[in-house]
């Protein structure tokens, strides 16, 4: 079982829908929690980090639940510019910790 | 305050020889992480410096190895090139070592083995 999984993609909407990513992760030691947006050929940067209370930042949302350890997504009123790969990323509690990240998610937003 | 810089940006090599990447970590951060992304995957982590000293491997051969000098800047080290060697390569840097600091990625090595 892969470390953390998620949705296989791609998803195709319109401009101004609602979609939702949801990402597992094995480890229940796992201890930070993150969404990285990676543009075609580029490298990836941090879109936000999650927290157990739940986090906005604009039109994304982002929710983690460590009983079911799931993490989610949200991107309300999607934009052409939100076309990208969402890599869904955990740490473990240790020192050195690496980032291990999931497959992603590619989303392609059309007029 | 400059960024993460990786040289070169692209690279063809052939099975069999040696390579050599190269990451300047940006201003102020003391801790170089190394990234292996093959085509349609996530990246998978190779290992982490932390002041010149090796401080995390992931599942990789010995084969990759790694170096990190004085000023923070590190380099990445695959002998006997494998043609699954081929992927883009990430270097990212920190202010120190853990998930809780933020990461800064460069824009990668794309190695391609022939």
């Amino acid at each position: 079982r892969k470390e953390v999984e998620q949705d296989p993609g791609p998803f195709n909407v319109p401009e101004g829908a609602t979609v939702a990513f949801n990402c597992t992760y094995s480890n229940s030691a796992s201890q930070s929690f993150f969404w990285y947006r990676q543009d075609c050929r580029k490298e990836p940067k941090l879109l936000m980090s999650v927290y157990s209370s739940g986090n906005e930042d604009g039109r994304f949302t982002a929710q983690l639940n460590r009983a079911s350890q799931y993490i989610s997504l949200l991107i309300r009123d999607s934009k052409l510019s939100d076309s990208a790969t969402y890599l869904c990323v955990v740490t473990l509690n240790q020192a050195g910790t690496a980032l291990i990240f999931g497959k992603g998610t590619t989303l392609s937003v059309s007029s | 305050e400059t960024g993460v810089t990786q040289s070169p940006t692209h690279l063809i090599k052939t099975r069999g020889q040696q390579v050599t990447l190269r990451c300047s970590s940006q201003s102020g951060h003391n801790t170089v992480s190394w990234y292996q992304q093959a085509l349609g995957q996530g990246p998978q982590f190779i290992f982490q410096y932390y002041r010149e000293e090796e401080n995390g491997r992931g599942n990789f051969p010995p084969r990759f190895s790694g170096l990190q000098f004085p000023n923070y800047s590190s380099e990445l080290n695959v002998n006997a090139l494998e043609l699954d060697d081929s992927a883009l390569y990430l270097c990212a840097s920190s202010l120190a070592t853990g998930g809780n600091y933020g990461y800064t990625f460069g824009s990668g090595t794309r190695l391609t083995v022939v």
